[in-house]
C-alpha cells in the first residue's frame, strides 16, 4: 500500500503569512493527488486536484504543485478563514496523509 | 445542488452489525463511482471503500475487508454500508463521498457509529 507523510502535523502562523504543507508519498503516484481542507465538525472540503489544479470556487492564494512522490500545498497570504486542518490523499490507492493542523499563532 | 445525506448510525455493541445509506440527489448518480471514509474522534480521514458507478465492484480497507460490504441502488440513488462483526475501532463518523473527475469532490455531513457495550 502506497503511504502519505504529511508535514509538519501542526503549523502555527499569523494572518497574511506565507505557508506551505508537504506531503510524500512511499512510491511515485505521478499526479494524482488531491488536497483538503477539514473544518472542526465538519465534512472536508476539496480544494487541489491532480496535484495543481484548483478547484472551482477555491480562492487562489491556494496552490498545489509537485509530481512522483513529493507534493506541496501553499497559502500565499493566510486569512482567517484558513486555519482549518488539511489533508493530502493520493488517488492510486486513496489513502490520506495524517493531516496538519493549522493553528494561529 | 449535489446533495449527499447519511443515515443509519448509532450505538452497536461490539460484534454487532448495522448498515449505512446515503441518499444522493442533484447530480446523475449512476454516473459517479462513491466511496465511504470514516474519520475517528479527534482524528484523522480514512479512506474504507470505494464503488463503481454500475454497483458490480468495489474496493476495501485492509481493516475492513471481510466485514463490510458497498452497495448501490442506482433506481433509489441510494449507497448502503453493511457493517458485521463491529469493533471498538470503528467508531467513527463515516462519511459518503462522491469521486469526481480526479478526486472525492462532493461530501455528506456524516453518520455517527459508536461501537461499545
Amino acid at each position: 500500500d502506497i503511504q502519505m507523510t504529511q508535514s509538519p502535523s501542526t503549523l502555527s502562523a499569523s494572518v497574511g503569512d506565507r505557508v506551505t504543507i508537504t506531503c510524500r508519498a512511499s512510491q511515485s503516484i505521478s499526479t494524482w493527488l488531491a488536497w483538503y481542507q477539514q473544518k472542526p465538525g465538519r465534512p472536508p472540503k476539496l480544494l487541489i486536484y491532480k496535484a495543481s489544479s484548483l478547484q472551482s470556487g477555491v480562492p487562489s492564494r491556494f496552490s498545489g504543485s509537485g509530481s512522483g512522490t513529493e507534493f506541496t500545498l501553499t497559502i500565499s497570504s493566510l486569512q482567517p478563514d484558513d486555519f482549518a486542518t488539511y489533508y493530502c490523499q493520493q488517488y492510486s490507492s486513496y489513502t490520506f496523509g495524517q493531516g496538519t493542523k493549522l493553528e494561529i499563532k | 445542488e449535489v446533495q449527499l445525506v447519511a443515515s443509519g448510525g448509532g450505538l452497536v455493541q461490539p460484534g454487532g452489525s448495522l448498515r449505512l445509506s446515503c441518499a444522493g440527489s442533484g447530480f446523475t448518480f449512476s454516473s459517479y463511482w462513491m466511496h465511504w471514509v470514516r474519520q475517528a474522534p479527534g482524528k484523522g480521514l480514512v479512506w474504507v471503500s470505494r464503488i463503481n458507478s454500475d454497483g458490480d465492484s468495489a474496493t476495501y480497507a485492509d481493516s475492513v475487508k471481510g466485514r463490510f460490504t458497498f452497495s448501490r441502488d442506482n433506481a433509489q440513488n441510494t449507497l448502503y454500508l453493511q457493517m458485521n462483526s463491529l469493533r471498538a475501532e470503528d467508531t467513527a463518523v463515516y462519511y459518503c463521498a462522491r469521486e469526481g473527475v480526479f478526486a472525492i469532490d462532493y461530501w455528506g455531513q456524516g453518520t455517527l457509529v459508536t461501537v461499545s457495550s
